[in-house]
């Protein structure tokens, strides 16, 4: 099993703020998706990244796969309320398996 | 569209009672997985099935067996149930291949006394 480590695991904020989430591994990934899960609900995808290096954006998110394909990062500018919820990132490993991993999630909550 | 459907969505069983959660999906998708969550532990993986007709173990697969009945149908079962199985239980499925989006059901919360 390949791990990937998700930090913070829990994020508090006032709106408006900044934050960034971090997923990181020692294995490789073919891609790396971030999703996203409000309570009593199933994961929700956000975006799927590919290419090392690749940068995708979603309004105020972005969303960054690093060069080695061993790392992401979800970054939110100005976050608001409707942004609480549950971030989890997953990859697929290069080797091609069709096992998904994911990382254990981040909580956050965005304060009015 | 229904996307993928999971029953029953709430369960309370006794230690060593059985029982089977169902799901089954309508976007004709070939892989189907078993996950469970639990507070802090993100998703781990019990179960898959890359296509009709396979299955194999995830991270977790102790106590669990699973049953790809048809290209909709991947259910799960549980023995005998013990309170370390508790937990939410979600299935998801995916198109052929890696790289490809996982479409969730809603979950299905167990409650094992």
């Amino acid at each position: 099993t390949q791990l990937l480590e998700q930090s913070p695991q829990f994020l508090s904020i006032q709106e408006g703020e900044n934050l960034t989430v971090y997923c990181n591994s020692s294995s490789v990934f073919s891609s790396l998706q971030w999703y996203r899960q409000e309570p009593g609900e199933g994961p929700v995808l956000l975006v799927t990244v590919v290419t090392g290096g690749e940068v995708k954006k979603l309004k105020r998110l972005t969303f960054q796969f690093g060069d080695a394909r061993k790392d992401s990062s979800l970054h939110i500018t100005a976050a608001q309320p409707g942004d609480t919820g549950l971030y989890l990132c997953a990859g697929d490993d290069a080797g091609g398996s069709y096992i998904p991993t994911f990382g254990r999630g981040t909580s956050l909550i965005v304060h009015p | 569209n229904a996307g993928v459907t999971q029953t029953p969505k709430f369960q309370v069983l006794k230690t060593g009672q059985s029982m089977t959660l169902q799901c089954a999906q309508d976007m004709n998708h070939n892989s189907m997985y078993w996950y469970r969550q639990d507070p802090g532990m993100g998703l781990r993986l019990i179960y898959y099935s890359a296509s009709e007709g396979t299955t194999d173990k995830g991270e977790v697969p102790n106590g669990y067996n699973v049953s790809r009945l048809n290209k909709r149908e991947f259910s799960l079962r549980l023995e005998s149930a013990a309170p370390s199985q508790t937990s939410v239980y979600f299935c998801a499925s995916r198109p052929q291949g890696v790289n490809g989006e996982l479409f969730f059901g809603e979950g299905s919360r167990l409650t094992v006394l």
